[in-house]
């Protein structure tokens, strides 16, 4: 497996413009994390699914923010209208059995608000 | 809420040396903990997973304990090398992956 895969790898955005960022979780794995990461708050949870089924959304900052899951092999985050505060690296990771298996992480999006 | 603390927030050491991280966490109701590393500007690395039922867990010069009645972990990194310079991250499994803020560590040639 080639691991967990995000794309765009890096996004520069006009405030106010909307932006979609993609996680393929690693086949298999049954639950899947969106992070975002900055300096001054290190690694937060916005939302996590298990079985394509939002579970915890309580770390999604605002209703400008929204993740899907259509499917096991394929979610998205999106943020409209995005603002500069969004400017982060967001990082999508999932996870097989729960108390068992390791938890793999994705390159990240680096996202800039402008 | 889970809550998860890493001490120091740094470290700078000379070549050779044992390195000592830590990390805490206040419920102890926990699956498992799982130590990473992150380079500059990278993603996040798995180094180590420990169940909740292990004390201990090794992979090479890496070693993790844990203690879950007292709500601790601790990852030691025997004889450092300037390419373990990163920051290392603790993540609690609970119902969620709940992470500290890392300690970053510097290992000087």
């Amino acid at each position: 497996d080639a691991g967990v895969i995000q794309s765009p790898r890096h996004e520069v955005t006009e405030m106010g413009q909307e932006v979609t960022l993609r996680c393929k979780p690693i086949s298999g794995h049954d639950y899947l994390f969106w992070y975002r990461q900055t300096m001054m708050r290190g690694l937060e949870l916005l939302i996590y699914f298990n079985n394509n089924v939002p579970i915890d959304d309580s770390g999604m900052p605002e209703d400008r923010f929204s993740a899907k899951m259509p499917n096991a092999s394929f979610s998205t985050l999106k943020i409209q209208p995005s603002e500069p505060r969004d400017s982060a690296v967001y990082f999508c990771a999932s996870l097989g059995d729960r108390d068992r298996t390791e938890a793999f992480f994705g390159q990240g999006t680096r996202l800039t608000v402008v | 809420k889970q809550e998860v603390t890493q001490i120091p927030a740094a470290l700078s050491v000379p070549e050779g040396e044992n390195l000592v991280l830590n990390c805490s966490f206040t419920d102890s109701a926990i699956y498992n903990l799982q130590w990473f590393r992150q380079d500059p500007g990278k993603g996040l690395t798995s180094l180590l997973l420990i169940q909740s039922s292990q004390r201990e867990q090794t992979s090479g010069r890496l070693n993790a304990s844990l203690d879950k009645s007292s709500g601790r972990s601790t990852l030691y990194i025997a004889a450092s090398q300037p390419g373990d310079s990163a920051t290392y991250l603790c993540a609690v499994n609970d119902y969620k992956l709940s992470f500290g803020a890392g300690t970053t560590v510097t290992v000087r040639a």
